[in-house]
């Protein structure tokens, strides 16, 4: 168990809806990375936040927004959706004190576009 | 930009064959980490291995080992004595200054009894 937790687990939806992923860090953590594992694409990083502010902004569709709260959850808010969405995406966080610190990952949610 | 490269898309092996998963990486930057991360079926990522840039020592953690090789720009993970369990997708993954992972596109690993 990495810490790093993601609801929900499986999310089913129509195209065209709007839905949201949520994470929480593991304790201590100030960084949050989502990133989304698509047959066409791999695993691919979509953004990174900092303790609540942007830090860096990889291949994330503009229909695609996330935040990170006060309490340094993040949300991941996915909107329009097209079947081309259908990926697992996954929640990943560090400590970010400075030089290269390893990602713990979450179990991913799994998200099917019908 | 970063680039990581895992030429072998699947390979499939009999239980206790070793095997070898390549990974070939680009950076320009010097300072610079090496994963390994397996993803078995339930689909969950699993750290395996860290590599610092600066370390080139090959290790070795029980059936596991990685050769990391600064010259070719290679960190291979072979496998000894393969057993089913090891049945998954590997991801060779790289991280420069920004903390952002680079993955490979994965070796599936088919292991058969």
């Amino acid at each position: 168990d990495s810490g790093v937790t993601q609801t929900p687990k499986h999310l089913i939806t129509a195209t065209g809806q709007r839905v949201t992923l949520r994470c929480s860090p593991r304790s201590g953590d100030l960084s949050v990375y989502w990133y989304q594992q698509s047959l066409d694409q791999g695993l691919q990083f979509l953004i990174q936040y900092y303790n609540g502010e942007e830090r860096a902004k990889g291949n994330i569709l503009e229909r695609f927004s996330a935040q990170q709260f006060p309490d340094l959850h993040s949300e991941l808010n996915l909107s329009s959706l097209e079947l081309g969405d259908s990926a697992l995406y996954f929640c990943a966080s560090s400590v970010e004190q400075g030089g290269l610190n390893e990602q713990y990952f979450g179990p991913g949610t799994r998200l099917t576009v019908t | 930009a970063q680039k990581v490269t895992q030429a072998q898309t699947e390979i499939s092996v009999v239980e206790k064959e070793d095997v070898t998963l390549d990974c070939v990486y680009e950076t320009r930057d010097t300072t610079y980490y090496l994963f390994w991360y397996k993803q078995p079926p339930s689909g969950e990522l699993v750290f395996l291995i860290r590599r610092n840039s600066f370390d080139e020592q090959n290790e070795i953690s029980g059936r596991y080992s990685w050769n990391f090789q600064k010259s070719t720009s290679s960190f291979n993970f072979t496998i000894t004595a393969s057993q089913v369990v090891d049945s998954a997708v590997y991801f060779c993954a790289c991280m420069e200054y920004g903390n952002k992972l680079v993955f490979g596109a994965g070796t599936i690993l088919r292991v058969k009894s």
